[in-house]
């Protein structure tokens, strides 16, 4: 069967760093998303990794690594406006196939 | 260039009746899939659709039904309502030819509440 999981939420200071973890289990691999979600609005993509190691981008850094079935993606100098769930995704058939998601972790930003 | 639109927003029905929701693709994007979010949930994939074809299904009953039109716009048909179809439907558009990641775009989504 097909498994991804990530903490159902977190919380933290704004201005600080977060590291949400995804572990996955799925009969294939063929690249890991994360998307970022504001309440009652579409997913908007992150970031992408399909090979080990380290993919930056701006404030926003994922990371992937194939053997250990585990990504994070790390949010640097936290903003209020970085509340939001954001959600972890494997297409695990390769080519323009469906991405199966994991249940997603609220992420909530104090001040 | 226009992203994913979809239609209608949000959208009340009683169980039993049948909806039709619509999803309008990303420019240039000729595969469309959607999924339906339950509270709380991630999403979960129904169909895919690509030239006019559908090519992969996930595990949804056969009152969940779609089509994909020659301009790649795409509906949603769900007969039957049941109150568990309760959930955002996203439409997701992709473009075919694409070596890289195959990104998704979703649309906003369509709300339905079964009463």
């Amino acid at each position: 069967g097909q498994n991804i999981d990530q903490p159902t939420e977190m919380t933290a200071t704004e201005g600080a760093i977060v590291q949400i973890n995804c572990t996955y289990q799925t009969s294939g691999f063929n690249g890991l998303f994360w998307y970022q979600q504001h309440a009652g609005e579409a997913p908007t993509f992150l970031s992408y990794n399909v090979l080990d190691g380290l993919e930056e981008k701006g404030r926003f850094s994922s990371f992937l690594s194939r053997s250990k079935g585990y990504s994070y993606l790390l949010l640097k100098e936290l903003q209020m406006k970085d509340s939001a769930s954001y959600l972890c995704a494997v297409r695990d058939q390769p080519g323009n196939t469906p991405l199966v998601f994991g249940k997603g972790t609220r992420l909530s930003v104090i001040a | 260039e226009t992203g994913v639109t979809q239609s209608p927003t949000h959208l009340i029905k009683t169980r039993g009746q049948q909806v039709t929701l619509r999803c309008s693709s990303q420019s240039g994007h000729n595969t469309v899939s959607w999924y339906q979010q339950a509270l709380g949930q991630g999403p979960q994939f129904i169909f895919q659709y690509y030239r006019e074809e559908e090519n992969g299904r996930g595990n949804f009953p056969p009152r969940f039904s779609g089509l994909q039109f020659p301009n790649y716009s795409s509906e949603l048909n769900v007969n039957a309502l049941e109150l568990d179809d309760s959930a955002l439907y996203l439409c997701a558009s992709s473009p075919h030819r694409d070596r890289g990641s195959y990104e998704q775009y979703f649309g906003p989504g369509t709300r339905l509440t079964v009463t």
